[in-house]
């Protein structure tokens, strides 16, 4: 069964400092992995995602993360944190297309931001 | 075009009720799937609609149960509420060349 750890509850990083939110994944095979973001009452949106190919993938709001098959991990980057930033983080997998939709989901990372 | 559109956005109900929630997908997207979100157990997997067929459920109990109409909304329905059924419930549409899945802002269900 695939699994996803996120090994860090809480962080807090001063604005304007880089960030890095670790994320490693359970899966015989390359999964699909997803970064998303939820801010409080709020849904949650798509940072980015990696399929295959390039291991290092640009998202949205300057977010990178790269894939590295050999530590099953997928951490999520940024280089120059914004206030805004705070939120609740979460590292998702997914199996390949046939497998249905399921995301299975880690425990999420609580980012604080210090002004 | 639209987002995903859950509603109610909140409600409360006592134990023992019923309570039904809906979700309208993006126009186009023809997959539905639904999460539920607690402080404890996080996010999980609940259903997976596609074309008014259920494709996939996660493990949860027979009270949880869903549908998908022919315009693609769905709706989930839990019965004989407990407190621990408390939770934000998550909808997500999927698009069909990306499979991206779109969510919706929730539905927070609190059972007293």
């Amino acid at each position: 069964a695939q699994s996803v750890t996120q090994p860090d509850i809480h962080i807090t990083v001063s604005e304007g400092a880089s960030l890095e939110l670790r994320c490693n994944y359970s899966y015989g095979a390359t999964p699909y992995l997803f970064w998303y973001v939820q801010s409080p009452g709020q849904g949650l949106q798509l940072l980015l995602k990696y399929f295959s190919g390039d291991t290092l993938v640009q998202g949205i709001k300057g977010f990178e993360a790269e894939f590295k098959r050999s530590q099953s991990s997928f951490n999520l980057r940024k280089p120059s944190v914004h206030w805004s930033d705070a939120a609740e983080y979460f590292c998702a997998s997914r199996g390949p297309p046939g497998g249905g939709n399921k995301l299975t989901f880690g425990t999420g990372t609580q980012l604080k931001v210090e002004l | 075009k639209a987002g995903v559109t859950q509603t109610p956005r909140y409600l409360i109900k006592t134990r023992g009720q019923q309570v039904t929630l809906s979700c309208s997908p993006i126009s186009g997207h023809r997959s539905v799937s639904w999460y539920q979100q607690t402080p404890g157990q996080g996010l999980q997997f609940l259903f997976e609609y596609f074309s008014e067929t259920q494709r996939n459920k996660g493990n949860f109990p027979g009270r949880f149960s869903g549908r998908q109409f022919s315009n693609s909304r769905s709706e989930m329905n839990v019965s004989t509420l407990e407190l621990g059924d408390s939770a934000l419930y998550l909808c997500a549409s999927r698009e069909d060349s990306t499979g991206e899945l779109f969510f919706g802002e929730g539905s927070r269900l609190t059972v007293l």
